[in-house]
């Protein structure tokens, strides 16, 4: 089955203690990339990915780190957690867009971060 | 600052009522302008789409209405549904190099279709 998958799921931290969500694709997709959703906000991107070793900044980078190793994986890496960044975060992937078909992005289940 | 701005934040329609969700943009530049829609629990899924060469798009019960001039498109739900119940986001896309559309989303509709 052609999907994305997030772990973990649910998290409960507190503030200053790194850690990583975890982002896999099964679908050979070049881009990937990471938003925060916020009520009232909508989906806002963190960073993206156009292939493995090619990552860039979206509209929310600060306090994230991204890693694109594998075409498969990108991992968000939060290096010191802060309550701020209590969100709900979905990991999405797609084909580089060409063609009339535009970009549809694949998303994640989510993942619900709360820092304490 | 928005790209995107949607509206209503949040729609109660009753059973085979029409939902109507309606998004405007600035950015004369957005080409690609899809619909997701995500159910509690789950992430975004694509619903529809359309390019601005046509107005209208209709998939089954759902319909995109475009207005180039006015730079506003819409998304309309006829005969709504109980299983309609979900929150909308509305998007757009700008064309970048080698084929790259970076989303801009809008800030949801949370829809609940009464039953």
């Amino acid at each position: 089955e052609a999907q994305v998958t997030q772990n973990p799921r649910y998290l409960i931290t507190v503030t200053g203690k790194k850690l990583t969500v975890t982002c896999s694709q099964n679908m050979n997709h070049e881009y990937m990339s990471w938003y925060r959703q916020d009520p009232g906000l909508g989906l806002r991107q963190i960073y993206y990915s156009m292939n493995v070793e090619v990552t860039d900044k979206g509209d929310v980078p600060e306090g994230y780190k991204v890693s694109r190793k594998e075409k498969r994986n990108f991992p968000l890496i939060l290096e010191s957690p802060s309550p701020n960044q209590t969100s709900l975060y979905f990991c999405a992937s797609s084909l580089l867009p060409s063609g009339p078909h535009g970009n549809e992005q694949f998303f994640g289940p989510g993942t619900r971060l709360t820092v304490l | 600052q928005q790209q995107v701005k949607q509206s209503p934040q949040s729609l109660i329609v009753q059973k085979g009522g029409i939902s109507i969700i309606n998004c405007a943009y600035e950015n004369t530049a957005f080409d690609y302008f899809p619909w997701y829609q995500q159910f509690p629990g789950k992430g975004p899924a694509l619903l529809i789409a359309i390019r601005p060469d046509v107005s209208e798009k209709k998939e089954g019960r759902f319909t995109i209405s475009f207005n180039k001039s006015a730079k506003q498109f819409s998304l309309h739900i006829m005969d709504s549904q109980p299983g309609d119940s979900a929150t909308y986001f509305c998007a757009a896309s700008t064309p970048g190099t080698i084929g790259f559309q970076k989303l801009v989303f809008g800030t949801g509709t949370r829809l609940l279709v009464s039953p």
